[in-house]
């Protein structure tokens, strides 16, 4: 059974503090990182994806990835209350394509408090 | 910006009828995806469709559950006979060549 872990949380940090997310997964072959955003009651909505060992930023956010620990996490900058929601770690065996099936985490809750 | 788009958003049923789910994917996209969320759980893969087929389904998607895409824009999800366990979120995703992108959802509750 492959499988993406993430502590379920609640995670809460103060605003303007750095939230760190983590994730692992159990399948070596996974090639393709993905992480969601999801508002209660919403649809997943896409926040970053990562293919390649190391760091990649794309604004508040840092998505990091190491292969050979099978590990993922996503660190927010200048957390804003509007960051708090449940976030979902994704993870396809599709090498940098769309064409693989995304296996979720349960997702971790983070709460941003003023 | 182009999305995904759901309908209906909520649909309720009786157990045994048959439900169609309707997504419109990103225009220019080619694969499509259906997944959904029971209440409190992980989001799970149910099935994708490429070139007119199902190019991968999981075990959840067994023979009362059936994929179309009967148009140039319409990708569809069919449930022969609902159970009362088919009560879930059911989203419809679509990818073209990088990450897949989600719709609203159908919130669909079998009584």
């Amino acid at each position: 059974q492959k499988e993406v872990e993430q502590n379920s949380g609640p995670l809460s940090v103060p605003e303007g503090a750095i939230a760190s997310l983590n994730c692992t997964y159990s399948d070596r072959v996974s090639q393709s990182f993905f992480w969601y955003r999801q508002y209660s009651g919403k649809s997943p909505e896409l926040i970053m994806s990562i293919y390649s060992n190391g760091d990649k930023e794309d604004g508040r956010f840092t998505a990091q990835l190491n292969k050979a620990s099978q590990y993922v996490s996503l660190l927010i900058r200048d957390s804003q209350p509007s960051d708090s929601a449940t976030y979902l770690c994704a993870v396809s065996n599709a090498g940098g394509t769309s064409y693989g099936k995304l296996t979720f985490g349960q997702g971790t809750i983070l709460t941003v408090h003023p | 910006e182009p999305e995904v788009t759901q309908t209906p958003s909520h649909q309720v049923t009786q157990m045994g009828q048959e439900v169609i789910l309707r997504c419109v994917p990103i225009s220019n996209h080619l694969y499509f995806y259906w997944y959904r969320q029971i209440l409190g759980q992980k989001v799970e893969f149910l099935v994708s469709f490429y070139n007119n087929e199902i190019s991968e389904k999981s075990e959840i998607f067994d023979d009362q559950f059936s994929v179309e895409r009967p148009d140039g824009s319409n990708f569809t999800l069919k449930i022969r006979s609902t159970k009362l366990e088919d009560s879930a979120m059911y989203f419809c995703a679509s990818s073209g060549t990088g990450s897949q992108y989600f719709g609203p959802g159908t919130r669909l509750t079998v009584l």
